[in-house]
């Protein structure tokens, strides 16, 4: 089975700073989606980056960008230029492209980030 | 805001009664999964709906079942419930086709259940 580490469970950031938030990953699969989701405490979970595992290039969205190291199984999350807005509790999830899979999501525990004024 | 709406929001209940939670899933999607979050943990995969039949399940026993509707509606259902079933329940929706061509999961805002 899939599983997802997140070994940092609470991060703070300077407004306007950068910070980076890691994840590890352990699969057997080589083809797969990693994603980085918010859940702010409206507890709506948003989809913030993805990556598809055979795609080498990061992924890139806005202030948002990624480090995925496939041979390591990791991939961490930066978010640059921090904003207030940020704040919110962060989940790494893993997702098979197995079409008996469907849409099951695998989550680490998650990243709780406080932005500092 | 994603389309996907649940129902209740919030949801109070005593131990041993059954509960029936509900998902509107996104116009035109066609799958919906339902994931059981524990406080300050992640979710955890339930179960998954897709063209009404359950075609994907975690580690959950069988007091917890669901149905998805001809219009991709779902609700979730659990009997007897125990206090450690207290936790925030989200449900996700998606349209699945064949190979790569799976959408995003959109999710709901959740149902916070309580069980005293």
């Amino acid at each position: 089975a899939q599983t997802v580490t997140q070994s940092q469970p609470e991060m703070s950031v300077q407004e306007a700073e950068t910070v980076t938030l890691s994840c590890t990953y352990d699969t057997s699969e080589s083809d797969y989606y990693l994603f980085w989701y918010k859940q702010p405490p409206s507890r709506q979970m948003i989809l913030v980056i993805r990556q598809e595992a055979y795609k080498q290039q990061n992924a890139t969205e806005n202030r948002f960008s990624v480090n995925f190291q496939k041979a390591a199984k990791s991939f961490s999350l930066k978010i640059s230029d921090s904003q207030l807005g940020d704040a919110a509790m962060y989940f790494c999830a893993y997702r098979s492209v197995a079409a008996n899979t469907g849409n099951q999501f695998y989550f680490g525990t998650g990243t709780s980030l406080t932005v500092i004024p | 805001e994603t389309g996907v709406t649940q129902s209740p929001t919030h949801l109070i209940k005593t131990r041993g009664q059954q509960v029936t939670l509900r998902c509107s899933s996104q116009s035109g999607h066609n799958t919906v999964s339902w994931y059981q979050q524990a406080l300050g943990q992640g979710p955890q995969f339930i179960f998954q709906y897709y063209r009404e039949e359950e075609n994907g399940r975690g580690n959950f026993p069988p007091r917890f079942s669901g149905l998805q509707f001809p219009n991709y509606s779902s609700e979730l259902n659990v009997n007897a419930l125990e206090l450690d079933d207290s936790a925030l329940y989200l449900c996700a929706s998606s349209l699945s086709v064949t190979g790569r061509g799976r959408t995003e999961a959109f999710f709901g805002q959740g149902t916070r259940l309580t069980v005293v």
